[in-house]
């Protein structure tokens, strides 16, 4: 167990409409990192939030966005979906920034399956 | 972006076999690690190598940073099924906050 907590497990939807994905991040940690995993394109970051502000952006598209709020968990809303967005999307936290020792742990993930 | 390719993409072996999987990039990383996933579940750190040339070892897993700081290998001594997993190499990104993943080589472990 990471520490970290992530809902729901699995989500199915249809395209055209609008979820909303929870973190939360193990204690003590400010940086919530997003990232998607799909089969083609592997594990990919999306975005990073940094004790409530947004640091980082990655592959991210207009139609995602995220926020993190002042107890430190965060929440991704993916709009418009399409079938392409069906992936695993991660939720990783860390405790600071930095380069070399910036571990991230990371969630187990919500399955999102858009039909 | 800086690209990490992983090889081999699938890797089935039995049960006390030795194996090797490579991480390889044109760019030059400051560190570098590889992480174990499980499958219904998250990616996990295994280790981070910082300096070029440098081995480490984790139980039966050693893994090696290249000189040049360009790859990294790690290797798998007598195999267990309980390797089973996707294994992951992965840098921070040029900005120093998200990391770039390899798409990782798949590992199953028969009896």
């Amino acid at each position: 167990d990471s520490g970290v907590t992530q809902t729901p497990k699995h989500l199915i939807t249809a395209t055209g409409q609008r979820v909303t994905l929870r973190c939360s991040p193990r204690s003590g940690d400010l940086s919530v990192y997003w990232y998607q995993q799909s089969l083609d394109q592997g594990l990919q970051f999306l975005i990073q939030y940094y004790n409530g502000e947004e640091r980082a952006k990655g592959n991210i598209l207009e139609r995602f966005s995220a926020q993190q709020f002042p107890d430190l968990h965060s929440e991704l809303n993916l709009s418009s979906l399409e079938l392409g967005d069906s992936a695993l999307y991660f939720c990783a936290s860390s405790v600071a920034v930095g380069l070399l020792y910036n571990e991230q742990f990371f969630g187990p993930g919500t399955r999102l399956t858009v039909l | 972006t800086q690209l990490l390719e992983q090889s081999p993409q699938f890797l089935s072996i039995q049960e006390g076999e030795n194996l090797t999987v490579y991480c390889n990039s044109s760019s030059v990383f400051s560190s570098l690690q590889w992480y174990r996933q499980e499958p219904g579940e998250g990616p996990v750190l295994l280790v981070t190598v910082v300096t070029g040339g440098e081995v480490k070892k984790l139980k039966r897993l050693t893994f090696q940073f290249g000189d040049a700081r360009k790859d990294s290998s790690l290797h798998i001594t007598a195999a267990q099924p309980g390797d089973t997993g996707l294994y992951l190499c992965a840098a921070h990104s040029n900005s120093g906050y998200a990391l770039n993943f390899g798409k990782g080589t798949s590992l199953l472990v028969t009896p």
